[in-house]
């Protein structure tokens, strides 16, 4: 079965750094690009960036360039978003997904993990 | 970027009833366009891609058209089950692929 299996919920500080995580199983890890969605407490889907972890090709959002960093460790299948110095405004679910077309980021996502809930506050 | 709009922002509506929500891209995206359901606490799921072709084991009763800047989704008989969230995404050259804000469809 195909699945990505996020990291569990976390509660953080402002300031503080975090990274969590999103692996793959059932599939070639290294042949699909991996997105990763935010979803602040009541609103709509954000798309982040997406990740092509073959050769760690990377795109961002550019409402996320710069304030989180995606990457990707194949031998482990697992995809990370991390933040350096987290702020309140991070709050969020966060989901990664998977489009179904080997290679190439031009499509739906039509896997999904169950999403991490990232809860920053003082 | 693209942007996206959907109209409703929400709808309320009875089982049975025909429910059609509009996405509309701030350039044209040539078909590149998803449809999802999101139901409270979970994640999204894949309706409809390339603005037509239904995802396996989705039911008939969905259905996308459109083209160009312009794309509907279609509920032609809506059952309890489908009182959900709807979002449409496009894929359409660089990213960002980016989400309209939502539609949601509760009951009348």
């Amino acid at each position: 079965e195909v699945q990505l299996v996020q990291s569990g919920a976390e509660v953080k500080k402002p300031g503080e750094s975090l990274k969590i995580s999103c692996k793959g199983s059932g599939y070639s890890f290294t042949s699909y690009w991996i997105g990763w969605v935010r979803q602040m407490p009541g609103k709509g889907l954000e798309w982040m960036g997406i990740i092509y972890p073959g050769d760690s090709d990377t795109r961002y959002s550019p409402s996320f360039q710069g304030q989180v960093t995606i990457s990707a460790d194949k031998s482990i299948s697992t995809a990370y978003l991390q933040w350096s110095s987290l702020k309140a405004s991070d709050t969020a679910m966060y989901y990664c997904a998977r489009p179904p077309t080997v290679t190439t980021p031009w499509d739906a996502f039509d896997i999904w993990g169950q999403g991490t809930m990232v809860t920053v506050s003082s | 970027d693209i942007q996206m709009t959907q109209s409703p922002s929400s709808l309320s509506a009875s089982v049975g009833d025909r429910v059609t929500i509009t996405c509309r891209a701030s350039q044209g995206i040539s078909n590149s366009l998803a449809w999802y359901q999101q139901k409270p606490g979970k994640a999204p799921k894949l309706l409809l891609y390339a603005a037509s072709r239904l995802e396996s084991g989705v039911p008939s009763r969905f259905s996308g058209s459109g083209s160009g800047t312009d794309y509907t989704l279609t509920i032609s008989s809506l059952q309890p089950e489908d009182f959900a969230t709807y979002y449409c995404q496009q894929y359409y050259s660089t990213p960002p692929f980016t989400f309209g804000p939502g539609t949601k469809v509760d009951i009348k």
